[in-house]
Order: structure tokens, then C-alpha cells, then sequence
């Protein structure tokens, strides 16, 4: 049990198909991150919710919709995905407080699109 | 964003060697954090360093807040084969600024 729970952890879909990450943190934290790994390059931070509200949002395409109805749960909603957006999707959560905690990952779902 | 470069990219090393990896950037930071990825899972945090010239141990993991703020180094010493994957430093200037290195992938050969 990492903290950070992850579903699914493989996700094969069509470029015309609609589906949804999810990401449940069983931490306390009060931010949740979506992060998309792909393979030599850094770590790059998509989405970033704290206190439930979106904070940043990294120039990433409206292909990628994310919501945060609680400080629990995060989810990536994909729809009309390339195929250059197979890649693996971490979630992560910290606290945001008088002393920031690190961020604490999923395992991340590894999406393929075909 | 800011860059950091993490190097080296890779290393093959022998059981019990020991082993040594560093971060560098030509910005500040105000923490710095060594993670470990092993296959199929997400990064784990190892280490947080909040203070410039700190030195923390988690094991046989030693790391290193350098004094300029701008870079960190990661040992370990007497590798296991478990101590396999890739590692990324991170560098934090605020609660949602966090930039990541490229990692260094480390194999060790029983």
C-alpha cells in the first residue's frame, strides 16, 4: 500500500476512445499532481490541485481534462488522445502548509494509445 | 522551467561497489529530494534535504544539500542487487515548483 493508489495501471486505447485515470490518496495530504513520464525525459508536471482547486496548468492540451472533487481523489479524463501521449501517468500528493512535505507518487497507470 | 542536470545518465557496477550520482543547476533551490523508481512502479522518496551544506543518511544512502544551493550528490555505498532502477534527484523552489532530473539508471552485476 504506497499511500497513493493508482487505476488502472495499464490502459490500452484508440485514438477516438474516451476514457479516465483515478488517482485516491490515503495520506491527509491537501495537493494532488499529475505528472506524465515519458521515456529519457524529466518528469514533467501537468496538473496541480490544492485544496481542491487547480493551481497550475502547464500548457498541456485540452485532450487532457482533470478533476478533483475532494483533496482525496484526483482523476485525468483523456478523450481524442495522439499517439505520442502513450506515456506512463503518475499521480502524486503532498501538504501544502507551513512545512511543504515532499511528493509522495502512485504507480502511475502506463497508458499506450494506438 | 529550471534544468537540472543529473548525472551520470547511467552505471553498471559491480556488487559492493559503492556508488556516487549528483544533481547540478544554475538555479537555487530551497530543497532538494533524491527519489528511486523501480520498474513498473512510481518514484519512492529516499532522501529530503532542506538546509544548504546538510548531510542526511537513510541506510546505506548518504546525500548532500550542496552549499551553493545549486547541486546535491547521492551515495551509496556497498551495493545490493536491490538497489537497481533509476534515481532522480528533484529540486524545489516552492510548494508547487518541483523539477526533476533526467535520472541516473543503475545496474549492479552480482
Amino acid at each position: 500500500e504506497t499511500g497513493v493508489t493508482q487505476t488502472p495501471r495499464h490502459l490500452v486505447m484508440g485514438m477516438t476512445n474516451k476514457k479516465s485515470l483515478k488517482c485516491e490518496q490515503h495520506l491527509g495530504h491537501n495537493a494532488m499532481y499529475w505528472y506524465k513520464q515519458s521515456a529519457k525525459k524529466p518528469l514533467e508536471l501537468m496538473f496541480v490541485y490544492s485544496l481542491e482547486e487547480r493551481v497550475e496548468n502547464n500548457s498541456v492540451p485540452s485532450r487532457f481534462s482533470p478533476e478533483c472533487p475532494n483533496s482525496s481523489h484526483l482523476f485525468l479524463h483523456l478523450h481524442t488522445l495522439q499517439p505520442e501521449d502513450s506515456a506512463l501517468y503518475l499521480c502524486a500528493s503532498s501538504y501544502t502548509g507551513g512545512d511543504n512535505s515532499p511528493l509522495h507518487f502512485g504507480n502511475g497507470t502506463r497508458l499506450t494509445v494506438t | 522551467g529550471q534544468q537540472l542536470n543529473q548525472s551520470p545518465q547511467s552505471m553498471f557496477i559491480q556488487e559492493g561497489e559503492d556508488v556516487s550520482m549528483n544533481c547540478t543547476s544554475s538555479s537555487i533551490f530551497n530543497t532538494w529530494l533524491w527519489y528511486k523508481q523501480d520498474p513498473g512502479e512510481g518514484p519512492v522518496l529516499l532522501i529530503a534535504l532542506y538546509k544548504a551544506g546538510e548531510l542526511t543518511s537513510n541506510g546505506r544512502l548518504t546525500a548532500q544539500f550542496g552549499i551553493t544551493r545549486k547541486d546535491s550528490f547521492l551515495n551509496i555505498s556497498a551495493s545490493i542487487p536491490s538497489d537497481v532502477g533509476i534515481y532522480f534527484c528533484a529540486g524545489q523552489t516552492g510548494a508547487n515548483n518541483l523539477f526533476f532530473g533526467t535520472g541516473t539508471r543503475l545496474t549492479v552485476i552480482p
